[in-house]
């Protein structure tokens, strides 16, 4: 059973910092892998995707990282702002019978 | 752009009543999925649908019936409400392409049984 583990559970820093958000899965035969952000009380939005055959993805101030052979993915946020104050979710995508989720990052960003 | 619209966004049952949570979406997707979230568990599948008329079970799919007779139509069917459905429930949608499929999620449904 694929199992998706999130690091850290939460994480507080200063306004204008890089920070690196971790995701780690137990099963390397994924066809994606996506970040998600969710404000609270609102739904998923799509940040980054992931095909199995990329190393990278990059928007704006964002960047993730997939290594498949290793299980892992980071999600780079640079010259973080208040605004970026938000959940971060990763998931994957093994086959048909949808996305495994971990169970997020809570991230404050000080102003 | 609608994209995956939700309804209700909120709703309160009691004990052993019904209701269907609504889900539609206008991208032309194949694939339709639920999911609930509940507090340190993260989300859960519960069912989903590869195209018209094709759905199948997730990991949790016990007290929810689902059908799909449209494209773009996936709703989801409490049959006999408990409190431990007390959740909220969010539809995603994506295309078939399963590499390259982004999952597109809706606003969520905030259920809560007393």
């Amino acid at each position: 059973k694929q199992e998706v583990t999130q690091i850290p559970a939460a994480l507080s820093v200063p306004e204008g910092e890089n920070l690196v958000l971790n995701c780690s899965f137990t099963d390397s035969a994924i066809y994606n892998l996506q970040w998600f952000r969710q404000d609270p009380g609102k739904g998923l939005t799509s940040l980054l995707l992931i095909q199995s055959s990329q190393r990278e993805q990059t928007s704006g101030r964002l960047n993730a990282s997939l290594d498949k052979s290793s299980g892992r993915s980071t999600l780079y946020i640079a010259a973080s702002q208040p605004g970026d104050s938000a959940t971060y979710l990763c998931a994957v995508k093994r086959g048909a019978d949808g996305l495994t989720f971990g169970k997020g990052t809570h991230l404050i960003i000080q102003p | 752009n609608a994209g995956v619209t939700q309804t209700p966004k909120f709703q309160v049952l009691k004990t052993g009543q019904s209701m269907t949570l609504q889900c539609a979406q206008d991208m032309n997707h194949e694939y339709m999925s639920w999911y609930r979230q509940d507090p340190g568990m993260g989300l859960r599948l519960i069912h989903y649908s590869v195209g018209a008329g094709i759905t199948d079970q997730g990991e949790v799919p016990n007290g929810y019936n689902v059908s799909r007779s449209t494209t773009e139509d996936f709703p989801l069917r409490l049959l006999s409400a408990a409190p431990s459905q007390t959740s909220v429930y969010f539809c995603a949608s994506s295309s078939w392409a399963l590499g390259e499929a982004e999952a597109f999620f809706g606003q969520g449904t905030r259920l809560t049984v007393v």
